[in-house]
């Protein structure tokens, strides 16, 4: 298993739903997660971190930690044909740097 | 200069040569970092540094070597390109070297090692 892992995608949404992004990952990595976005031929940015169990709300978006199940997800409500984009989950490992996983590409169709 | 820049923008390089890619970034940070993006494999640390005069080793740092002579370049260079060390390049900064401060990253360095 890697030790943070997505469905590569392409996720596709209707616009003005719900996108529901997942993540999971390895007993290896802590618990402190960290949404990127990246638009196709740009660099990543950071759209959200999360430390705790449980929700963080941030506008439209929503990140969820669920340490039981060894999970983190990322909601975004009313998705815009902006939010097309992939979307890389990242966690702390063991050697305290970011462990990344491979993205989940978002396509808002309109 | 606003933020972080990278040279160059893409590169076309023959196996075997040497090559350095540069970052700058002008926000006073303290902590630097390159990493590689493979399509499926996503970002994957090479070196980073957590302050001038320091460097570490990420998860896949053979065939690169970095240096960090001041607060603001990091450079990255490759001593013998390889094919396998095609890929984007994207070098970061963040204000201290704890993973919890957010990471901002530079447009990156196509590479093509022919």
């Amino acid at each position: 298993q890697k030790e943070v892992e997505q469905n590569s995608g392409p996720l596709s949404v209707p616009e003005g739903a719900i996108a529901s992004l997942n993540c999971t990952y390895s007993d290896r990595v802590s618990q402190s997660f960290f949404w990127y976005r990246q638009y196709s031929g740009k660099s990543p940015e950071l759209i959200m971190s999360i430390y705790s169990n449980g929700d963080k709300e941030d506008g439209r978006f929503t990140a969820q930690l669920n340490k039981a199940s060894q999970y983190v997800s990322l909601l975004i409500r009313d998705s815009q044909p902006s939010d097309s984009a992939t979307y890389l989950c990242a966690g702390v490992d063991s050697n305290y740097q970011l462990i990344w996983g491979a993205g989940t590409k978002l396509i808002i169709k309109p | 200069i606003a933020g972080i820049t990278q040279a160059p923008t893409s590169q076309i390089l023959a196996a075997g040569r040497r090559m350095t890619l540069r970052c700058t970034q002008d926000m006073r940070h303290n902590a630097m970092y390159w990493y590689r993006q493979d399509l499926g494999l996503g970002l994957r640390l090479i070196h980073y540094s957590n302050t001038a005069g320091t460097t570490g080793k990420g998860e896949v740092p053979d065939g690169y070597s970095v240096s960090r002579a001041n607060t603001d370049d990091f450079p990255l260079t490759l001593a013998s390109a390889v094919p396998s060390q095609t890929s984007v390049y994207f070098c970061a900064s963040s204000e201290q070297g704890e993973p919890y401060n957010e990471q901002f990253f530079g447009p990156g360095t196509r590479l093509t090692v022919l």
